[in-house]
């Protein structure tokens, strides 16, 4: 396993239009966070899944976002309508155990999404 | 709300030098995380502190827990260059079956030779 994927890395798109980011979590972990980072800042939680039920939701994740993780398997996040607000790197990370184990929580390389 | 704050925000050093981030937070808390983040990059998880008391080194870094203070520093030693990066410390408060990291500002470190 080679830990958690996301795809794109990058995304160009003008405002308006609808994007769609990817996550693989490692494949044991059975809890999956989507995170926001906007520069100069740490990571905002956004959402969590438990399998496949989404168990919290971050104000922040207004009625344009949306993520499922139909299969407790991979998630997508989906961003409807982006604004020059969403431009942000989007990151997920998994764990097993609520972070319990020395890995803590780990996390993918990132979406870094620009909106023009 | 649990509200998580880093001190310093910069922080410029020389090689060789030791030096302290503090990572202060406001409600109780059963979890802390130290990472790691260099420009345009994810986050590397460095320590995973559980308990009062905890305290976890590798290499020339060094963490510790202090949860009646509510208080993690990150201690490095001897500095070198290859830990110029930025360092976020991420708290987990303590109700049952909160799975949210609030991460701190973090601080930006400059190992100057």
């Amino acid at each position: 396993d080679t830990g958690v994927s996301q795809d794109p890395r990058h995304k160009i798109t003008k405002r308006g239009q609808n994007v769609t980011f990817r996550c693989d979590p490692i494949s044991e972990h059975n809890r999956l966070y989507w995170y926001r980072q906007t520069l100069g800042q740490g990571p905002e939680f956004l959402t969590y899944f438990q399998n496949e039920a989404q168990l919290e939701k971050s104000r922040l994740l207004s009625d344009r976002f949306s993520a499922e993780r139909p299969k407790g398997s991979f998630s997508t996040l989906e961003i409807q309508r982006t604004e020059q607000g969403d431009s942000a790197m989007y990151l997920c990370a998994s764990s097993l155990d609520r972070g319990l184990s020395n890995l803590g929580y780990t996390f993918g390389s990132g979406t870094r999404l620009t909106v023009v | 709300e649990l509200k998580v704050e880093q001190n310093p925000l910069f922080l410029s050093m020389q090689e060789g030098k030791n030096y302290t981030i503090y990572c202060n937070y406001s409600t109780t808390s059963d979890r802390l995380y130290w990472y790691r983040q260099d420009p345009g990059k994810s986050l590397e998880s460095l320590f995973v502190l559980l308990s009062n008391g905890a305290v976890k080194q590798e290499g020339r870094l060094m963490a510790s827990l202090d949860t009646k203070a509510r208080l993690s520093t990150l201690h490095i030693t001897a500095a070198v260059h290859d830990l110029s990066a930025t360092y976020f410390c991420a708290v987990a408060a303590a109700n049952f079956g909160n799975e949210k990291l609030t991460f701190g500002t973090g601080t930006r470190l400059t190992i100057i030779p």
